[in-house]
This record gives C-alpha cells, sequence and structure tokens, in this order.
C-alpha cells in the first residue's frame, strides 16, 4: 500500500491556459474522488468514480473541467481556459467502499496545488 | 444552516493540556462521522471514525457523538506541539450521501 499519489504536487498556469493533473489511488480501492480546498475552507466534493464509471459530478464543476477514469484505476483531471478563481488545491481520495462505510474510509493523497497567474 | 459547522478558531491550548474540538451538524447528514487531521500544506489525515452514539478512544484521542444533540467531538488528551493542525469534521449525508467537509477549527498547542 503506497497511498494515493497525485502529480504533479504544484502547478503554475496562466489565465487561459489549459492543465491536466493526475491521481493514482491505492491500487485495492475502486472508488476515486476529486476535491478542492481553498484557503480556509474544508475540501468540497467535485466528483467521483466507482471503478470507471463517473457517478456524481457536483455543481462547482463548470463545463471546463472534465475528470476521467479510463481504466478503473488512475484518473485525470483537466481544466481547460483556466481562470484565477481555479487556484486551488485539488484532492484526490480513494476508498475500498461506498461513502464513509465502515472500515472504507477516504484516504487522500498530498494534492496538486494550483496557481493560476 | 450548512451541514458540517466547526468554529474556525485558533484554539489555543497550553502542552499536556485537553483539546476539545466541537462540530455540529444539520439533520442533512446522519450516517458516519470522521475526524481528519491537516497539517498546513498537507492533505488532509484520517485520526477518527465514528458511526454510533458515545465515545470512542484511540490512544490520546476520543471522539465523541451524540446524536440527539447533533454534535461530534473530538478530546486530545496531553496535547503535544505536534498536534497543532486544522482538524477537519467530516460527515456522510446531504442530498446525494456523499462525505461532507466543515472549514476546520485551528488548533495551536503552546510549549
Amino acid at each position: 500500500d503506497t497511498g494515493v499519489s497525485q502529480d504533479p504536487r504544484h502547478k503554475i498556469t496562466k489565465r487561459g491556459q489549459n492543465v491536466t493533473f493526475r491521481c493514482d489511488p491505492i491500487s485495492e480501492h475502486n472508488r476515486l474522488y476529486w476535491y478542492r480546498q481553498t484557503l480556509g475552507q474544508g475540501p468540497e466534493f467535485l466528483t467521483y468514480f466507482q471503478n470507471e464509471a463517473q457517478l456524481e459530478k457536483s455543481r462547482l464543476l463548470s463545463d471546463r473541467f472534465s475528470a476521467e477514469r479510463p481504466k478503473g484505476s488512475f484518473s485525470t483531471l483537466e481544466i481547460q481556459r483556466t481562470e484565477q478563481g481555479d487556484s486551488a488545491m485539488y484532492l484526490c481520495a480513494s476508498s475500498l467502499g461506498g461513502w464513509g462505510a465502515r472500515n472504507s474510509p477516504l484516504h487522500f493523497g498530498n494534492g496538486t496545488r494550483l496557481t493560476v497567474t | 444552516q450548512k451541514e458540517v459547522e466547526q468554529n474556525s478558531g485558533p484554539l489555543s491550548v497550553p502542552e499536556g493540556a485537553i483539546a476539545s474540538l466541537n462540530c455540529t451538524y444539520s439533520d442533512r447528514v446522519s450516517q458516519s462521522f470522521f475526524w481528519y487531521r491537516q497539517y498546513s500544506g498537507k492533505s488532509p489525515e484520517l485520526i477518527m471514525s465514528i458511526y454510533s452514539n458515545g465515545d470512542k478512544e484511540d490512544g490520546r484521542f476520543t471522539a465523541q457523538l451524540n446524536k440527539a444533540s447533533q454534535y461530534v467531538s473530538l478530546l486530545i488528551r496531553d496535547s503535544q506541539p505536534s498536534d497543532s493542525a486544522t482538524y477537519l469534521c467530516a460527515a456522510v449525508g446531504g442530498a446525494t450521501n456523499k462525505l461532507i467537509f466543515g472549514t476546520g477549527t485551528l488548533l495551536a498547542v503552546q510549549p
């Protein structure tokens, strides 16, 4: 168990550029989640996958955001035409079972900090 | 009312004291409850989970759940400077039954 891995750790981009983040979950976990966290706030849910199926997307996820998990393993989160308001920490988490199921909590990666200038 | 609410702090306690962190929740969340610790610039780390009324102890940490009063708390005994972090309360629920976080309470343990 090497934990949830995210890449890159930091990304600085200019407004209007596209960015893509990658998340590798814990290998046996079938659920993968994306959250976003801004300074002084708790993580906010963006989307989640059960295997390769994207089961829910938050209203926070505008049409500039897209997430994939093509083979039910790693996931990518792409932001097109970035805006300064997209600056945040993007957190990926994985779990073995459903939301908060007993013995199946969410385990978070170290996050990708995005700065849009 | 937000689904999960916490006082943002900071909560300052002397080293060796008991730190008491509180969280209230709405009717929209009522299932599993979690406490995560988050150091500055790092990701949340799960430290406790609690699913039923009462107390749950793990080392220096005790989680308390009171469903009638809709609060969940975390006690940290013998607080250490290394416990200084933001503590996030989270609960499963909401319209689509997902994990929802509070804004976190910043704990500062003074040596």
